[in-house]
C-alpha cells in the first residue's frame, strides 16, 4: 500500500516569507509526528497528534512553526517568517496507535531552505 | 527527559567484516529502543526494535542489537556487512507511556569500503 507522503520535495525560499510543508500519512494511521532533521541539531522531535487529543507541541523550536491536522488525516506544518536557522529536512511519521508494533513509518521529507 | 547517545559518528569498514554501532542511552523511566536506517536521498527505515522479552533483537538485513539494561546501551551488530549497507544509522527510545515520540541518537554513517 501507499507509505506516508510529503510535499513539496524541496522548497527554496527566501528569508521572512512563509511556508507551508504537507504529509499525507498512511491511510488508517491514528497518529502522525512531524520531525527536522538539520545538520547542527540532528533529528528534533516536533509536534505530534493522536486523534482527537490535543496535539503535543512541546517540540516547537519558536512561535513561528504551528501544524495542523485536518479530519485526522492530512498534515500541514506552517513555518512562518522563516529564517536561515530553519533550513532542514522536514520529516513526518505516521502509525497506528494501539498497535503493538510501535513502529513509525517516516516519509521521504521536504528539504527546505532558506535563502 | 531522554537522551540517546551514538558514541561514533563515523565508521569505515572494508566489505564482508562485522561490524558494531554503538548507543547509549538515559533515561529516568522505561522505555522502547529502534534502530532506523537512512539510505543516501531517502526516508528512515525501521532496522528492528526492542520492546520486551530477549534482550537479543533481529531486524532486516542481517543486523541484530542487543539490550543491556544495565549498561543503558543497545549496540546494533552485523557479522559481514556488504556495499548496499552503506548509510546512516540512527538509534532512538520513546517512553512506554504516553506518546510515541522519539528521541534519537546524532546518528553513525556507515562506510563500506570494498
Amino acid at each position: 500500500g501507499a507509505g506516508v507522503s510529503q510535499s513539496p520535495s524541496n522548497k527554496v525560499t527566501e528569508k521572512g516569507k512563509d511556508v507551508e510543508l504537507r504529509c499525507d500519512p498512511i491511510s488508517g494511521h491514528t497518529a502522525l509526528y512531524w520531525y527536522r532533521q538539520s545538520l547542527g541539531q540532528g533529528l528534533e522531535f516536533l509536534i505530534y497528534f493522536q486523534g482527537n487529543s490535543a496535539p503535543d507541541k512541546s517540540g516547537l523550536p519558536s512561535d513561528r512553526f504551528s501544524a495542523e491536522r485536518t479530519g485526522g488525516s492530512v498534515s500541514t506544518l506552517t513555518i512562518q517568517r522563516t529564517q536561515q536557522e530553519d533550513s532542514a529536512v522536514y520529516l513526518c511519521a505516521s502509525s497506528l496507535e494501539g498497535s503493538s508494533s510501535y513502529e513509525q513509518y517516516f516519509g521521504p521529507g521536504t528539504r527546505l531552505t532558506v535563502t | 527527559a531522554q537522551s540517546v547517545t551514538q558514541l561514533d559518528s563515523q565508521v569505515p569498514v572494508f566489505e564482508e567484516a562485522p561490524v558494531e554501532l554503538r548507543c547509549n542511552y538515559s533515561s529516568s523511566v522505561s522505555v522502547y529502543l529502534f534502530w532506523y536506517v537512512q539510505y543516501p536521498n531517502q526516508g528512515l527505515q525501521l532496522l528492528l526494535k526492542y520492546l520486551s522479552g530477549s534482550t537479543l533483537v533481529k531486524g532486516i538485513n542481517g543486523f541484530e542489537a542487543e539490550f543491556n539494561k544495565s549498561q543503558t546501551s543497545f549496540h546494533l551488530r552485523k557479522p559481514s556487512v556488504h556495499i548496499s549497507d552503506t548509510a546512516e544509522y540512527f538509534c532512538a527510545v520513546s517512553i512506554i507511556q504516553g506518546a510515541q515520540k522519539l528521541v534519537f541518537g546524532q546518528g553513525t554513517r556507515l562506510t563500506i569500503n570494498p
